[in-house]
């Protein structure tokens, strides 16, 4: 597609349950970000796919969070048993192969998680 | 241990004014350094990098940004602001030319007609 997809862009769900969030890149990315941007602060990192290699883990906050990415297409990520500190907007992007920090990031609109 | 500071999370200037938004970062080398603009219901957008060439560096939509090493500033400024630079500005910057960005926590731009 023409730019980065997210689905759903909203969601409400309550406090134990499983969730799936869904990033659709540009076509032809090989390079896929996951953030998270709680109320009033800045993004925080996530995970990090990058073709075929091992993805960058680092940023997943417990072992409740966990990302899949088939291929170099769409991206996963799952939480599970949320607790309300995973309220927030989830944020995907994507870029050519090792030119993010180059050429900037393409990021989608996100998905709002509510967690009651 | 490093990081980016964005000073005042919140910014007030009357439409046709200088805009300044902050960002400051810590780091032992000049790190790549990136400032975007979220409109509401929006995703982020690129305004403008810098990536060690030209320190002064030009954006989109009249906004620019100087990357001063001896004050590990990369602060962004727009002449005269307008009503449709409402939104949320914020300043990333890449360590050591790692993938990752690292994120300040942003500044909400208001125009006063």
């Amino acid at each position: 597609g023409a730019g980065v997809s997210q689905s759903p862009s909203n969601k409400v769900t309550e406090k134990g349950k499983d969730v799936e969030l869904r990033c659709d890149p540009i076509s032809g990315h090989t390079a896929l970000y996951w953030y998270r941007q709680r109320l009033g602060q800045g993004l925080e990192f996530l995970i990090y796919f990058q073709g075929n290699s091992a993805p960058d883990k680092s940023g997943l906050p417990s072992d409740r969070f966990s990302a899949e990415r088939t291929g170099e297409s769409v991206s996963t990520l799952t939480i599970q048993r949320t607790q309300q500190e995973d309220s927030a907007v989830y944020l995907c992007a994507s870029s050519p192969t090792g030119t993010g920090i180059n050429y900037g990031y393409t990021f989608g609109s996100g998905t709002r998680l509510t967690v009651v | 241990a490093q990081s980016v500071t964005q000073l005042g999370s919140h910014v007030s200037v009357s439409e046709g004014a200088l805009v300044l938004l902050r960002c400051n970062y810590s780091s032992s080398v000049p790190p790549y350094l990136f400032w975007y603009v979220q409109y509401p219901n929006q995703g982020l957008q690129l305004l403008l990098k810098y990536t060690s060439a030209a320190t002064l560096v030009k954006g989109i939509n009249g906004f620019e940004a100087e990357f001063k090493k001896s004050e590990t500033s990369f602060h962004l400024t727009k002449p005269s602001a307008h009503m449709s630079d409402a939104a949320e500005y914020f300043c990333a910057v890449s360590f050591f030319g790692n993938e990752k960005l690292t994120f300040g926590t942003g500044t909400r731009l208001t125009i006063i007609p």
